[in-house]
């Protein structure tokens, strides 16, 4: 089993609507991170959310982290087909060492 | 400004052929690692370095070393390839670990027939 669940696994959505993924763990986090993903190319990270409940906004993009710190959330707002991408979640292991979800695979048709 | 460079790009080897993957980055961060990227799995951590002298297994260390020299490099060692080992690898670095964002390389495109 994975330290990070990811779900879902593949999201194909029209333009304009709106979706949220999300990142699930059993462990407490002091913070997660969430990387984008094209295709060729290694991650780039998109925002890092540190403080349980907090909320941080990218643009359409909405990031939050759970109360408890174990989970977070990413909805996107009238997704846009250069929204596609591998979304993926990150948080520190048990020695410092970052890990990764599965990630969320989206495609956004125009 | 490099960021973090691998080499090579694509490389295929035989099964039982050894070789090294280059990373190398120039922001002078202490903690660099290596992730190797299979379809349905996303990254999964292979090796991993908080400075130079040190190195640690990941989560799926088997068949592969590292060793850290210098703080600008972090080669992974392959030591008898099998076609398990088909993916994509990834060197990462950050300046501190876990909380701070981690920079990519392009990625080696391995195949192991």
């Amino acid at each position: 089993t994975q330290l990070l669940e990811q779900s879902p696994q593949f999201l194909s959505i029209q333009e304009g609507e709106n979706l949220t993924v999300y990142c699930n763990s059993s462990s407490v986090f002091s913070s997660l991170q969430w990387y984008r993903q094209e295709p060729g190319e290694g991650p780039v990270l998109l925002v890092t959310v540190v403080t349980g409940g907090e909320v941080k906004k990218l643009k359409r993009l909405t990031f939050q982290f759970g109360d408890a710190r174990k989970d977070s959330s990413l909805h996107i707002t009238a997704a846009q087909p250069g929204d596609t991408g591998l979304y993926l979640c990150a948080g520190g292991g048990h020695n410092n060492d970052m890990r990764f979800g599965a990630g969320t695979r989206l495609t956004v048709k125009p | 400004n490099a960021g973090v460079t691998q080499t090579p790009k694509f490389q295929v080897l035989k099964t039982g052929q050894s070789m090294t993957l280059q990373c190398a980055q120039d922001m002078n961060h202490e903690y660099m690692s290596w992730y190797r990227q299979d379809p349905g799995m996303g990254l999964r951590l292979i090796h991993y370095s908080v400075g130079a002298g040190i190195t640690d297994q990941g989560e799926v260390p088997n068949g592969y070393n590292v060793s850290r020299s210098t703080t600008e490099d972090f080669p992974l060692r392959l030591l008898s390839a099998a076609p398990s080992q088909t993916s994509v690898y990834f060197c990462a670095s950050s300046s501190q670990g876990a909380d701070t964002e981690a920079f990519f390389g392009q990625g080696t495109r391995l195949t192991v027939v």
